[in-house]
């Protein structure tokens, strides 16, 4: 499996108050993204990196931002979190640009409540 | 605007039954198209992508750009191939589309 860590594993928190999820890789990946898994829904983006302080918003950005100042690190944050964020929260790298040769790698995910 | 779709929340065969995972795109330009597995207590993980061609634990996937599809076939289904299988559209901006999901049920 390649080196990908995501903390906490499980969380929860009220609506209301601000939560930070890190992911962390040792691979040295460009690219890392932040996904979110609802049924129904399937997997879709929240934000992306492509790089140190290069970030971009993916199809479900509203409530949430991203930084990244090292490339080791992407920390997701929601300023102040509502029920309907609660899910499963994936983080993901890349090599490069995805494409044929430069599959994404999954953590285990973040399963969040927001009570 | 990239789109994926997967028609189908749950598929249910049998053992030794073909099965066609089905999966539309939706974009402008020349897709690149992938098909991920979530096993049970395992992480996330690249199944097969399209330009390879290829076969993994016997499932192929052609693309079929007249029908905007990319379904998932496997002639006899097994047991372990029951998990959750996301089709995926890379298009503009290094980013990476996934559709709703099918989860595969092989009974036994």
């Amino acid at each position: 499996d390649a080196g990908i860590t995501q903390s906490p594993r499980h969380k929860v928190t009220e609506t209301g108050t601000p939560v930070t999820l890190r992911c962390h890789q040792t691979e040295n990946h460009r690219y890392m993204y932040w996904y979110r898994q609802d049924p129904g829904h399937g997997l879709r983006l929240i934000h992306y990196s492509y790089g140190v302080k290069d970030t971009d918003k993916g199809e479900v950005s509203d409530g949430y931002s991203v930084s990244r100042s090292k490339t080791e690190d992407f920390l997701l944050t929601l300023e102040s979190a509502t029920s309907s964020q609660t899910s499963v929260y994936f983080c993901a790298i890349s090599e490069s640009s995805p494409g044929q040769n430069s599959p994404l790698h999954f953590g285990n995910g973040t399963r969040l409540t927001v009570t | 605007a990239q789109r994926v779709t997967q028609p189908e929340k749950l598929l249910s065969v049998f053992k030794g039954a073909p099965v066609e995972l089905k999966c539309n795109y939706s974009y402008s330009g020349s897709p690149e198209l992938f098909w991920y597995v979530q096993y049970s207590r395992q992480r996330l993980q690249l199944l097969l992508r399209h330009i390879s061609r290829e076969s993994i634990k016997g499932f192929t996937a052609d693309l079929n750009k007249g029908e905007t599809s990319f379904h998932l076939k496997k002639p006899f289904a097994q047991e372990e191939d029951s998990a959750m299988y996301y089709c995926a559209l890379s298009g503009q901006g290094g980013k990476l589309i996934f559709g709703q999901g099918t989860e595969l049920s092989v009974k036994p």
